[in-house]
């Protein structure tokens, strides 16, 4: 089945400092990708929806000059987490759905701590 | 208005029960899917559902369409079944809308 691999799965980082996050489709082409977030004891909160080759749209309320999403071919797209602060220590996971439509697949998660 | 609801929020069980945990949405979907997440924040996906019934190994999932609801059972479960249980729906458009996760904690 299809599988998305998300990248670093862990990661701590110094505030001020920025952090990028990998999705990558393994064995399909995803014309859309998805980003959420995750507060604690929270459910997942869709960040915003990348495109191949556009911008991403982003939801109401998240920063897109904080948030930047890169989506540059039909396997990969990068989530970057420009000079971090301890509060966008979170957990973050993408979501890819496939060219034909079918078989949404998500990434395992990343966790981000900014100290 | 897209609107997920789990239940129960919190369940524990001794090892060997039946578990059933519980996902209603408002309107008419076009997919679901049971995740599972680990305590270390990994999230795998468990099923995929658009109609019926799917079972791999212990895990049965279904879903009626017209009752605009789905279940998920863990047959003769195990403490390593313990994790938090997400019910991630599909409405019109691409993106996905989550319950707000089901913690399950099974006692050996």
């Amino acid at each position: 089945g299809a599988v998305v691999s998300q990248h670093p799965s862990r990661v701590i980082c110094k505030s001020g400092t920025s952090v990028k996050i990998e999705c990558r489709s393994l064995d399909f082409q995803a014309t859309t990708m998805f980003w959420y977030r995750q507060f604690p004891k929270k459910s997942l909160m869709l960040m915003a929806t990348s495109n191949e080759g556009s911008k991403a749209t982003y939801e109401q309320g998240v920063e897109k000059d904080k948030f930047l999403i890169n989506h540059a071919s039909l396997t990969l797209s990068t989530l970057t987490v420009t000079s971090a602060h301890p509060e966008d220590s979170s957990f973050y996971i993408c979501s890819a759905l496939p060219e034909d439509g079918y078989g949404y697949t998500f990434g395992s998660g990343t966790r981000l701590t900014v100290v | 208005k897209n609107e997920v609801e789990q239940s129960p929020q919190n369940l524990t069980a001794q090892e060997g029960e039946f578990i059933t945990i519980n996902c209603s949405y408002s309107v008419g979907i076009s997919a679901l899917h049971w995740l599972q997440q680990h305590p270390g924040g990994g999230i795998v996906s468990l099923f995929m559902l658009s109609s019926g019934k799917k079972k791999h190994g212990r895990l049965i999932a279904t879903i009626n369409i017209q009752e605009k609801h789905s279940s998920l059972h863990i047959t003769a479960s195990h403490p390593r079944d313990s994790a938090v249980y997400i019910c991630a729906v599909k409405f019109s458009g691409n993106q996905f809308y989550f319950g707000t996760g089901t913690s399950l904690t099974v006692i050996p």
